[in-house]
């Protein structure tokens, strides 16, 4: 069974801080992919990393997949209360001639102004 | 462009009543549908996908069922709810290549009473 582990579950930081949100696993990805939820919606994506060492930025977040394409992070510069949201990881694997995301529990992130 | 339709939106239903959520995609053709039944504030939990007409394959065992009667039609259905089944339920479609974006629904807050 292939896991995808965020750590922490929860945040809870003030306006202006920094903070980074983990997505771990033992099984090799071909890709990685972070969405972000709020509340009664659909998962929207932020990036998709590919290459194992890849960063992405993205305005004041910066996006990293593990050199061994296990692991990624997400670390957001001075963040704002429009940073609030369920942020979820999804590894790409291969399943017969197609890919299939395997899903994070995800990091439920409250930014305080 | 695509969109994807999910209805109800919200639904509310006695234990033991049957179930049917649908989903609709417009602007694509055969992509591969996906539903998701979401807890509050965590992860996805992937319950059926379909690369095809006719083709649904089950990731979970329980009193749920999907079909795909048109390619870009999925329903989800109940013979008879459960208390457990309450949740939020996410319709998504790909087309199941490496890095793909899954693009999702508005969700259906089911809840059974």
């Amino acid at each position: 069974t292939q896991l995808l582990e965020q750590s922490p579950q929860f945040l809870s930081i003030q306006e202006g801080e920094n903070l980074t949100v983990y997505c771990n696993s033992s099984s090799v990805f071909s890709s990685l992919q972070w969405y972000r939820q709020e509340p009664g919606e659909g998962p929207v994506l932020l990036v998709t990393v590919v290459t194992g060492g890849e960063v992405k930025k993205l305005k004041r977040l910066t996006f990293q997949f593990g050199d061994a394409r296990k692991d990624s992070s997400l670390h957001i510069t001075a963040a704002q209360p429009g940073d609030t949201g369920l942020y979820l990881c999804a590894g790409a694997v291969q399943m017969d001639s197609n890919y299939q995301l395997i899903w994070g529990a995800g990091t439920k992130l409250i930014i305080k102004p | 462009s695509q969109t994807i339709h999910q209805w109800p939106a919200t639904l509310v239903q006695p234990v033991g009543s049957p179930l049917s959520l649908e989903c609709t995609v417009e602007g694509t053709s055969n992509p591969n549908l996906y539903w998701y039944r979401q807890a509050a504030g965590r992860g996805l939990q992937l319950l059926f996908y379909s690369v095809g007409i006719g083709q649904i394959s089950s990731e979970v065992p329980q009193n749920l069922s999907a079909s795909r009667p048109q390619d870009r039609q999925f329903i989800l259905s109940s013979k008879k709810l459960l208390l457990s089944d309450s949740g939020f339920y996410l319709c998504a479609w790909d087309w199941g290549a490496d890095g793909d974006t899954q693009y999702f629904g508005p969700g259906t807050r089911l809840t059974v009473l």
